[in-house]
């Protein structure tokens, strides 16, 4: 089983609607969690951690859920640039950050 | 400017021939990572290091070695041994628990 799971998708929606993704990791022990973007053939930017309470920045909500052992990404009124890959990454308590595959998101007009 | 800096961006190798890709942060962070992502693919975990003169295999640390010889370098040497290095090579880093920033990458070719 791998680290780190996500649906590859793609995920192919029209502007302004809600979309959510989610990533499940089999460490018990982690720590930290994130949720990235990648355009194609560029690093990955950060595009937000993920605390246990919850957390929202603008269209984008991500959450925790430690018992079942995921974290989700919810984009609402999806914009045509939303269109990328989005990675999550887990962190354990040395400091090893593992990425998920990502998940493709295509936002047509 | 504050940041995380990987030469060269394009990198041709002969088979058979090691090559250094060169990771330098000026951001005080403490940890470092070295990642590999194919075409279509995730990133997956070369090296990393939590603290100079230290460092700690990831998922594909086959073929690769690493130095942490100072806090702000983590060069990452791709050893013949490695039987398909053509790849994107991206360098992190991050304070301790926190998120991690990413260089610009190297695009790796074996000719």
């Amino acid at each position: 089983r791998k680290e780190v799971e996500q649906d590859p998708g793609p995920f192919n929606v029209p502007e302004g609607a809600t979309v959510a993704f989610n990533c499940t990791y089999s460490n018990s022990a982690s720590q930290s969690f994130f949720w990235y973007r990648q355009d194609c053939r560029k690093e990955p930017k950060l595009l937000m951690s993920v605390y246990s309470s919850g957390n929202e920045d603008g269209r984008f909500t991500a959450q925790l859920n430690r018992a079942s052992q995921y974290i989700s990404l919810l984009i609402r009124d999806s914009k045509l640039s939303d269109s990328a890959t989005y990675l999550c990454a887990v962190m354990d308590s040395s400091y090893k950050l593992i990425f998920g595959s990502g998940t493709r998101l295509l936002v047509r007009p | 400017d504050g940041g995380i800096t990987q030469s060269p961006k394009y990198l041709f190798r002969k088979e058979g021939q090691n090559v250094t890709l060169s990771c330098e942060q000026n951001l005080n962070h403490d940890a470092m990572y070295w990642y590999r992502q194919d075409p279509g693919q995730g990133l997956r975990l070369i090296y990393y290091s939590q603290i100079v003169n230290d460092f700690q295999k990831g998922d594909i640390a086959e073929g690769y070695s690493v130095s942490r010889e100072k806090k702000e370098s983590f060069p990452l040497t791709v050893t013949s041994a490695q039987k398909n290095p053509t790849a994107f090579y991206l360098c992190a880093s991050s304070i301790q628990d926190t998120e991690a920033f990413f260089g610009q990458g190297t695009r790796l070719t074996v000719v």
